[in-house]
């Protein structure tokens, strides 16, 4: 079964600091990733896609993605209380599969 | 450009019945997914639809069905209801299929089974 794993959260993190978001992923053959952020009661919205090993950059997220580790990352740099949500990891090959989610709190 | 309509945005079923839900895509958008999201298992995939056709279906039972309308108009049935379908249900359009393009989600349809 091919799974998404994110790391356990809440994360807690000051406002201004580097929020770390971690994902790992089981199937190889996955050529799509993506972050997207959920606030309380909306629904998912798209903030970042990654498509090839390295890192991607906009505005004060970053994206890194290591194929040969299974491995995607997001940080968010000078973090913003509104940045306070829950964020999927996504992952496709032939669909997109989330997973679970890790819950960020920034606080003021 | 109008995004993700979903309708109905709440309903409440009784164990047995069943239940329609509809999405229609951002234009120009030919594929829909469909989407679970409960507070236990997260967002779980359903099926996706491109042009009318079922492309993909994840591991949910027979009683979930969908289908694809010429106008990329999409709508999904969960037939004899349980107690654990209620959950929120996530609609998505892209402009390519298989996940390779990025999804837009509708605000959901929210069911509750009692």
């Amino acid at each position: 079964q091919k799974e998404v794993e994110q790391n356990s959260g809440p994360l807690s993190v000051p406002e201004g600091a580097i929020a770390s978001l971690n994902c790992t992923y089981s199937d190889r053959g996955s050529q799509s990733f993506f972050w997207y952020r959920q606030y309380s009661g909306k629904s998912p919205e798209l903030i970042m896609s990654i498509y090839s090993n390295g890192d991607k950059e906009d505005g004060r997220f970053t994206a890194q993605l290591n194929k040969a580790s299974q491995y995607v990352s997001l940080l968010i740099r000078d973090s913003q209380p509104s940045d306070s949500a829950t964020y999927l990891c996504a992952v496709s090959y032939d669909k997109v599969i989330f997973g679970p989610g890790t819950s960020l709190s920034v606080i003021p | 450009k109008a995004g993700v309509t979903q309708t109905p945005r709440y309903l409440i079923k009784t164990r047995g019945q069943q239940v329609t839900l509809s999405c229609s895509p951002i234009s120009g958008h030919r594929s829909v997914s469909w989407y679970q999201q409960t507070p236990g298992q997260g967002l779980q995939f359903l099926f996706e639809y491109f042009s009318e056709t079922q492309r993909n279906k994840g591991n949910f039972p027979g009683r979930f069905s969908g289908r694809q309308f010429s106008n990329s108009r999409s709508e999904m049935n969960v037939s004899t209801l349980e107690l654990g379908d209620s959950a929120l249900y996530l609609c998505a359009s892209s402009f390519m299929e298989g996940g390779t393009g990025e999804l837009f989600f509708g605000e959901g349809s929210r069911l509750t089974v009692l």
